[in-house]
């Protein structure tokens, strides 16, 4: 199946500062990925809807400002937290779409930010 | 209102027994497509089945299987013969079009399935 990288893993950082978050399809083209937060023993919410080379879609309460999102390629999306704060800190999961009859999403691994 | 409703935040089952997990769905689109995921603790989203909102049929793969009854909106997933490994949380997702050619999907809130040895 489709193969969905995130970069980091994981990451620590300092209240006030940024972290960006990488998330690269892999082994096919994605037009389309998504990003979703996950608070402990929570579900999934989606935060935005990105399409390559256009601006993204951010769901309702998401603060477009805050978390900046930039899908420059057909296979590499970033999220950008800036000015962190310790009640950003999640985990964070992309996801990267395809066209097929399914429209199945491909997800990658995660990213745990832990913002202190 | 919900549009995933999983009724069941925790379940357990005997190893190398069947377990159903519960998931209602709430939309006036025609078409729209059910999935079911697997979250183990690493965090990682695994596919697990997918139903398409025209599919006669009852989707299968392996040891997993959709119950999909279109009229009462229900689309339970049954888990058969189950194994210590399929201890984790698992999600229905719905996926509906958000205008134009975007869509996304919605996730209920989760079912933390424990096996049992």
């Amino acid at each position: 199946g489709a193969v969905v990288s995130q970069h980091p893993s994981w990451v620590i950082c300092k209240s006030g500062t940024s972290v960006k978050i990488e998330c690269r399809s892999l082994d096919f083209q994605a037009t389309t990925m998504f990003w979703y937060r996950q608070f402990p023993k929570q579900s999934l919410m989606l935060m935005a809807t990105s399409n390559e080379g256009s601006k993204a879609t951010y769901e309702q309460g998401v603060e477009k400002d805050k978390f900046l999102i930039n899908h420059a390629s057909l296979t590499l999306s970033t999220l950008t937290v800036t000015s962190a704060h310790p009640e950003d800190s999640s985990f964070y999961i992309c996801s990267a779409g395809e066209t097929e009859v399914t429209y199945e999403q491909y997800f990658g691994p995660g990213t745990r930010l832990t913002v202190t | 209102a919900q549009k995933i409703t999983q009724t069941q935040p925790g379940m357990f089952v005997q190893e190398k027994e069947a377990v159903t997990l519960d998931c209602t769905y709430d939309t006036s689109d025609q078409s729209y497509g059910l999935f079911w995921y697997k979250q183990p603790s690493s965090g990682e989203m695994i596919f697990l089945i997918y139903q398409g909102s025209y599919d006669e049929q009852n989707a299968t793969e392996g040891r997993y299987s959709l119950n999909f009854q279109k009229a009462r909106k229900s689309a339970n997933l049954v888990i058969s013969a189950s194994q210590l490994g399929d201890s984790a949380m698992y999600f229905c997702a719905m996926r509906e079009w958000s205008g134009g050619s975007n869509y996304k999907l919605t996730f209920g809130k989760g079912t933390l399935l424990t096996v049992n040895p």
